[in-house]
């Protein structure tokens, strides 16, 4: 079975732009959840999506959001980046048994100038 | 506010050692907690997940324990190899206001030397 996949593995934005993630989980896999992970805030949860809803989400502003696809696929868009945002993206794909475990890609990483 | 706290941040040891990764939370109502691996620029690997029900999980060389009642966990990793450099990060699944998600812990960067 193939993992989850991120594309782009790198991008480069300036401030005030947005961007587009992409991720496709593994295959059989309807759960897709996004983190961000920072060298001074550690991993932190975006949000979950599961059968194209948004079922969870963390405390993030509004420039964060993201949608499913029926075919499981996640995609996660940021507006109006800040030079903050700059970061590894992570996303994470897992069955629908409440108790299965996370499964990640290698993650985009955005630079924001 | 579940909290993952984790120790050491960091940790050198030559090959061959037995070690010891802690991991604390603050809040014992958890549905399971996960032990991670990452290297340098990649997404998580994950290592063994321990549900709340559970004591104990093991992965070849690799035993992690929960205490949930304490908040804690230990990643103990026999007879470690250069190959086991990495950063190990633990995670739990908890229910906060937003619903339920991870929370992760800030890692134990580990260098193995050969």
């Amino acid at each position: 079975k193939a993992g989850v996949t991120q594309t782009p593995r790198y991008l480069i934005k300036t401030r005030g732009q947005q961007v587009t993630l992409s991720c496709s989980p593994i295959s059989g896999h309807r759960s897709v959840s996004w983190y961000q992970q920072t060298p001074g805030q550690g991993l932190q949860f975006l949000f979950e999506y599961f059968s194209e809803t948004q079922r969870n989400k963390g405390n993030f502003p509004g420039r964060f959001s993201g949608r499913q696809f029926s075919n499981s696929r996640s995609e996660m868009n940021v507006s109006t980046l800040e030079l903050g945002d700059s970061a590894l993206y992570l996303c994470a794909s897992r069955d629908n048994h409440s108790n299965s475990p996370l499964h990640f890609g290698n993650g985009t990483r955005l630079t924001v100038t | 506010k579940q909290e993952v706290t984790q120790i050491p941040a960091a940790l050198s040891v030559p090959e061959g050692e037995n070690l010891v990764l802690n991991c604390s939370f603050t809040d014992s109502a958890i549905y399971n907690l996960q032990w991670f691996r990452q290297d340098p620029g990649k997404g998580l690997t994950s290592l063994l997940l321990i549900q709340s029900s559970q004591r104990e999980q093991t992965s070849g060389r690799l035993n992690a324990s929960l205490d949930k009642s304490s908040g804690r966990s230990t990643l103990y990793i026999a007879a470690s190899q250069p190959g086991d450099s990495a950063t190990y990060l633990c995670a739990v699944r908890t229910r906060d206001n937003y619903g339920q998600n991870f929370v992760f812990g800030p890692g134990t960067r580990l260098s193995v030397l050969p």
